[in-house]
C-alpha cells in the first residue's frame, strides 16, 4: 500500500512568514496527491489536489519526483491559517474506489 | 454543494448497547461512502468502503461483525457499532464521493463514547 509522511506533528510560525509543510510519499510512477485542512471544531476538507496545480488561499503545493515530496508553501502566513493539515494519495496504486491513506497530520499554528 | 451531514453529532452509551451512525449526502447522490475512525491526537484511520446496493468493503483488521455499514441508498450510509465497548470510543467520520470524481466531501464527524 502506498504511503505518505508528514515529519512534523507540530509547526509554528509568525504572521507574515513563509510557511512550509512537508509531505512526502513512498514511490510511486503517477502518484495522485491532496492537501486536506482541518480547522478548528470543523470537517475536513480538501484544500488542493496537485493535478490541478491550482493555488487555494494562497497555498500552493509542487509534486517533487526526484525527492518524492508534496510539501505545502505558502509565502506569507496568516493566523487563520492555523489548523491541522493532511497529506493523502489513493490507499492503492490504480485503485478504482479512491481510498485515501492520510499522513498523522501537522498542526500549523500562526502566532500573532 | 457537496454536502455531508452525520448524525447524531454526539452519543454517549452504555458498554454493550449498539450505536447507529448516520451519514447523508444533502445535495448529490453519493455512489460510495467512507467509514473513518479517528483518535485523539492521531490521523484519520479508514475502516470500510461502502458502495451504495452493495456489502461494504473493509480494512485489514477492522471487525465486519463489530462495524455493521449499510449503504441501502445513494444519499445514505449508517455505521452500526454493535456490542460497544470503552475501547470503541472515538471520533467516527463518514465521506462521501460522487459517481466517476475522486474528491471525497467530508461528515462533520460523531464523537462516540462508551461507558
Amino acid at each position: 500500500a502506498q504511503r505518505v509522511t508528514q515529519p512534523e506533528k507540530l509547526l509554528s510560525v509568525f504572521k507574515g512568514a513563509p510557511v512550509e509543510l512537508k509531505c512526502n510519499y513512498s514511490y510511486s510512477g503517477s502518484p495522485e496527491l491532496f492537501w486536506y485542512v482541518q480547522y478548528s471544531r470543523q470537517r475536513l476538507q480538501l484544500l488542493l489536489r496537485h493535478i490541478s496545480r491550482e493555488s487555494i488561499k494562497g497555498f500552493t503545493a509542487d509534486l517533487n519526483k526526484g525527492e518524492t515530496s508534496f510539501h505545502l508553501k505558502k509565502p506569507f502566513a496568516q493566523e487563520e491559517d492555523s489548523a491541522m493539515y493532511y497529506c493523502a494519495r489513493p490507499k492503492n496504486s490504480g485503485g478504482s474506489n479512491y481510498k485515501l491513506t492520510f499522513g498523522k497530520g501537522t498542526l500549523l499554528t500562526v502566532n500573532p | 454543494g457537496a454536502v455531508v451531514s452525520q448524525h447524531p453529532s454526539r452519543v454517549i452509551c452504555k458498554s454493550g448497547t449498539s450505536v447507529k451512525i448516520e451519514c447523508r449526502s444533502l445535495d448529490f447522490q453519493a455512489t460510495t461512502m467512507f467509514w473513518y475512525r479517528q483518535f485523539p491526537k492521531q490521523s484519520l484511520m479508514l475502516m470500510a468502503t461502502s458502495n451504495e446496493g452493495s456489502k461494504a468493503t473493509y480494512e485489514q483488521g477492522v471487525e465486519k461483525d463489530k462495524f455493521l455499514i449499510n449503504h441501502a441508498s445513494l444519499t445514505l450510509s449508517t455505521l452500526t457499532v454493535t456490542s460497544a465497548h470503552p475501547e470503541d470510543s472515538s471520533f467516527y467520520i463518514c465521506s462521501a464521493r460522487r459517481a466517476g470524481r475522486e474528491t471525497q466531501y467530508f461528515g462533520p464527524g460523531t464523537r462516540l463514547l462508551v461507558l
